[in-house]
């Protein structure tokens, strides 16, 4: 069984402080893990990827995970947010079993920055 | 390189109408999703495809929807006949075959049903 769990459905933060988005995971076999980024009425981007290399992987626009296996956690953190930070975003795991990759998404955590 | 097409962008259609949807992936990307995504919600995953076979479509309302993948290149989603709760974007995304890979997503195409 494969699984993603999204803590917080709403995250508020002012701009200059730092972003913490929480994500743990379920996963029989070994996972990739995925944050991607949702602008209000844009698409869908990729932010980081951890696919059992580093466990601290760095991202585009500052963001950064760190992967910790005994936690079963991915979350994803900025030192300092900036106004263009608040979208939605999506941690998603991703593992290969029964020949295929299977992704299962969570269901998402929306990011306010208050000026 | 070339990104995920969709087309339309756009559809406004009447329940109990039908609709099609059409994506291109990225050349030699073997996997093609199609997502649902109800406003405010995450994305749902209705089919994927590895090359031109369905490897899970368990999401997919089949009493209602189809999708279809001629030569394992550009994807058809349909919606016969549609209801009010269709109303969504949908979204497309492509990833190579290889393990690990991330996927690609497209602009979607936002359905509303009247």
């Amino acid at each position: 069984a494969q699984s993603v769990t999204q803590l917080d459905s709403h995250v508020s933060v002012s701009e200059g402080t730092p972003v913490l988005l929480r994500c743990n995971y379920s996963s029989s076999y070994s996972p990739s893990l995925f944050w991607y980024v949702q602008h209000p009425n844009k698409g869908l981007q990729l932010l980081l990827k951890y696919t059992s290399a580093a466990t601290l992987v760095k991202g585009i626009n500052g963001f950064e995970a760190e992967f910790k296996k005994s936690e079963t956690s991915f979350h994803l953190t900025k030192p300092s947010a900036h106004m263009s930070d608040a979208a939605e975003y999506f941690c998603v795991v991703s593992a290969y079993s029964g020949g295929y990759q299977k992704v299962t998404f969570g269901i998402g955590t929306k990011l306010q920055v208050i000026p | 390189e070339a990104g995920v097409a969709q087309s339309p962008r756009y559809k406004i259609i009447e329940k109990r109408q039908s609709v099609a949807f059409w994506c291109n992936p990225i050349s030699g990307h073997a996997t093609l999703y199609w997502y649902q995504q109800i406003l405010g919600q995450g994305p749902k995953l209705l089919i994927q495809f590895q090359n031109n076979g369905v490897v899970d479509d368990s999401q997919l309302p089949k009493d209602r929807f189809s999708a279809e993948r001629l030569k394992g290149v550009d994807s058809t989603l349909k919606i016969q006949p549609a209801k009010l709760e269709d109303s969504a974007v949908y979204l497309c995304a492509s990833s190579s075959d290889r393990e690990g890979r991330e996927q690609y997503f497209g602009p979607g195409t936002r359905l509303t049903v009247t």
